[in-house]
């Protein structure tokens, strides 16, 4: 199965800092990524799909970017609603897997 | 943009069996791709299976194959998730969740269902 390693595992940061979330895959994986934010006691809510779309409705602070093995995900400018859990998602081969998360705190 | 929401959720013994249901509303359910994922409590997101757009075909986790079934009703837009010889491992939310048409990404989701496996 391709592993999915996410870091940091955590981070503080103040409203406004410029976040980056880093999804490394154990294979060569395309475009094939998609992240998810996850609020507390809430289902994922997918941000990003084939490595860099972004969802219709999500803000544009969010993107993503990479391809191959190394991807990243950036919040350009944090906001209150941003603390949460971030997880990527690999669709190049099944089984699919996740990433181990990333839990973004406010400092 | 549709909605998903869970049913079936339970304490159950090990060993025992359990049936857990997702109704789809607000979307042509019968052309999508259907999956479920669980996440045990505390820990991070796990696949679980998969249901082809008419049935055609089901992938599965190493850790449920041979013991749960995906399976849909498109007359009745309702997925479900047939699990039997259940472990402790098995506790977890179940969500179900919608591919994004291009199967590379899950753009809907329900809330989740507890399943607690326990004696």
């Amino acid at each position: 199965a391709i592993q999915l390693t996410q870091s940091p595992s955590s981070l503080s940061a103040s409203v406004g800092d410029r976040v980056t979330i880093t999804c490394r895959a154990s294979q060569d994986i395309s475009s094939t990524l998609a992240w998810y934010q996850q609020k507390l006691g809430k289902p994922p809510n997918l941000l990003i799909y084939g490595a860099s779309t972004l969802k219709s409705g999500v803000p544009s602070r969010f993107s993503g970017s990479g391809s191959g093995t190394d991807f990243t995900l950036t919040i350009s400018s944090l906001q209150p609603e941003d603390f949460a859990t971030y997880f990527c998602q690999q669709f190049n081969t099944y089984p699919l897997t996740f990433g181990g998360g990333t839990k973004v705190e406010i400092k | 943009e549709g909605q998903l929401l869970e049913s079936g959720g339970d304490l159950v013994q090990p060993g025992g069996s359990l049936r857990l249901s997702c109704a789809a509303s607000g979307f042509t359910f019968s052309v999508y791709p259907m999956n479920w994922v669980r996440q045990a409590p505390g820990k991070g997101l796990e696949w679980v299976a998969t249901i082809s757009d008419l049935a055609g075909s089901t992938l599965y986790a190493d850790s449920v194959k041979g013991r749960f079934t995906i399976s849909r009703d498109d007359s009745r837009n309702t997925l479900h998730l047939q699990m039997n010889s259940l472990t402790a491992a098995d506790t977890a939310v179940y969500f179900c969740a919608k591919d994004i048409g291009g199967w590379d990404a899950f753009d809907l989701w329900g809330q989740g269902t507890m399943v607690t496996v326990s004696s």
